[in-house]
């Protein structure tokens, strides 16, 4: 199963939005509602921020929102802040029973 | 709250094996599927297998990097799940994490809504 393809990175000014998308195949985005967003700065963890496609855990800011269309899944951040500068992951089920990742994009708050 | 605490990890020879333990509190562990995902040092996530909930027969899955090496199992009793690495690469080096599924008894599995803080598996001689 190969890599999820995203950007390597993406920037954007404090209060702009960005959004990073997530190319796959009809055997694993496509196919599936069961991608998920990650976020992990340095040094830490990753953290949940969307599940299912679009729904956020409890706690994740409404900034955060996610989206699919055919092969490809996006996340998109409005009004963004320092803070959300992290390294971000999609993942998705596949039709093999694995679960498959993006590469990860670097987020940028300039 | 949901805690997740990986252990077990170390320096290991290539060839060698290694076992790592994830203990969990705060929810129902049986209901849940348990998966582990790595990271090599300055690389992205890998998601490594995972081991379904009772409900679904404890069933696992896992990745063809590690496939016939490695081993997930469960003790519901003791809400654990385990990691069993055996014939160990340099390419295993990697931060292992345990993860939760965000809801129970799925069947497709995700993993990710929770996350311990990792354990570090350094193989090398």
């Amino acid at each position: 199963q190969s890599a999820l393809t995203q950007p390597p990175s993406v920037s954007g000014s404090p209060g702009q939005s960005v959004t990073i998308s997530c190319t796959g195949t009809s055997s694993d985005v496509g196919g599936y509602d069961r991608v998920s967003w990650y976020q992990q700065p340095p040094g830490t963890a990753p953290k949940l921020m969307i599940y299912e496609v679009f729904n956020r855990p409890s706690g994740v800011p409404f900034r955060f929102s996610g989206s699919k269309s055919g092969n490809t899944a996006s996340l998109t951040i409005s009004g963004l802040q320092a803070e959300d500068e992290a390294d971000y992951y999609c993942s998705s089920y596949t039709d093999s029973s694995t679960v498959v990742f993006g590469g990860g994009t670097k987020l940028t708050v300039l | 709250e949901v805690q997740l605490l990986e252990s077990g990890g170390g320096l290991v020879q290539p060839g060698r094996s290694l076992r790592l333990s994830c203990i969990t509190s705060g929810f129902i562990f049986g209901d849940f599927a348990m998966t582990w995902v790595r990271q090599a040092p300055g690389k992205g996530l890998e998601w490594v297998g995972f081991a379904r909930s009772k409900t679904f027969g404890g069933t696992t899955q896992y990745a063809a990097s590690v496939e016939g090496r490695f081993t997930i199992s469960r003790d519901d009793s003791k809400s654990i799940v385990y990691l069993q690495m055996n014939s160990l690469k340099s390419e295993d080096t990697a931060v292992y994490y345990c993860t939760r599924d965000p809801g129970p008894n799925t069947i497709a599995v995700t993993g990710g809504a929770y996350w311990g803080q990792g354990t570090l598996v350094t193989v090398s001689s």
